[in-house]
């Protein structure tokens, strides 16, 4: 299995609503990646997780939570977002944190917040 | 400058050559990367070149590595209607840095 698998596909919600973004990978990767990328621009990195443990924040709002249950699952939990949170969010994992980071990419989550 | 940078688009001929360019930051990162990204979709890692290294091939895809320079390139030979995609340059630093990506388009 080399895949990154995230679900929902779609997903639109209100600004009041709360949901989660799921993503999984069974290729033994030690780290999780959550990523944001806007129409037309490169993902911009949003949280690291490695050995199921944080490591990276880019100083992203509360309203985005992450969670690494296991090594194998990556959540990504949604409350009180704003229009401007509408974007697609991808997910990716990688063999090993650091400098050489092949990263394997999910097909992403097309968030739209009405 | 911090950016990954790239030119934003590229038309190319079916069956022609495409060289895509980007010139990074960073003369000591480990390692350059190729992604591919098709509409609707994640990006997928098409190659990438250690940092000791001038040139990589792999199929139809050639990489050249200029470090003095930090310029790197990415050569699709034969382009194929399939080849269509937006391609990221990227670098590692203490994180993947992105280029902003260059859409090809493939002319009949």
């Amino acid at each position: 299995d080399t895949e990154v698998t995230q679900t929902p596909k779609h997903l639109v919600m209100g600004m009041t609503n709360k949901k989660s973004l799921k993503c999984e990978q069974h290729m033994g990767h030690r780290a999780m990646y959550w990523y944001k990328q806007k129409a037309k621009k490169p993902p911009e990195l949003m949280f690291v997780y490695s050995y199921e443990k944080l490591s990276i924040n880019e100083s992203v709002p509360s309203r985005f939570s992450p969670e690494c249950p296991n090594s194998s699952l990556l959540n990504l939990h949604l409350h009180a977002l704003q229009p401007e949170d509408s974007a697609l969010y991808l997910c990716a994992s990688s063999p090993l944190p650091g400098n050489d980071e092949k990263l394997f990419f999910g097909s992403g989550t097309q968030l739209s917040v009405l | 400058g911090e950016d990954v940078e790239q030119s934003l688009f590229l038309s190319v001929r079916e069956g022609d050559s495409s060289v895509i360019n980007c010139t990074y930051t960073d003369s000591s990162s480990t390692y350059l990367y190729w992604y591919k990204q098709e509409p609707g979709a994640g990006l997928q890692l098409l190659t990438y070149i250690f940092s000791n290294m001038d040139m990589k091939q792999d199929q139809r895809l050639t990489v050249l590595l200029n470090k003095k320079d930090k310029h790197l390139s990415l050569r699709i030979a034969d382009t194929q209607t399939g080849d269509s995609a937006i391609y990221f340059c990227a670098e590692s630093r203490s994180k993947i840095i992105f280029g902003k990506g260059t859409r090809l388009h493939i002319l009949p």
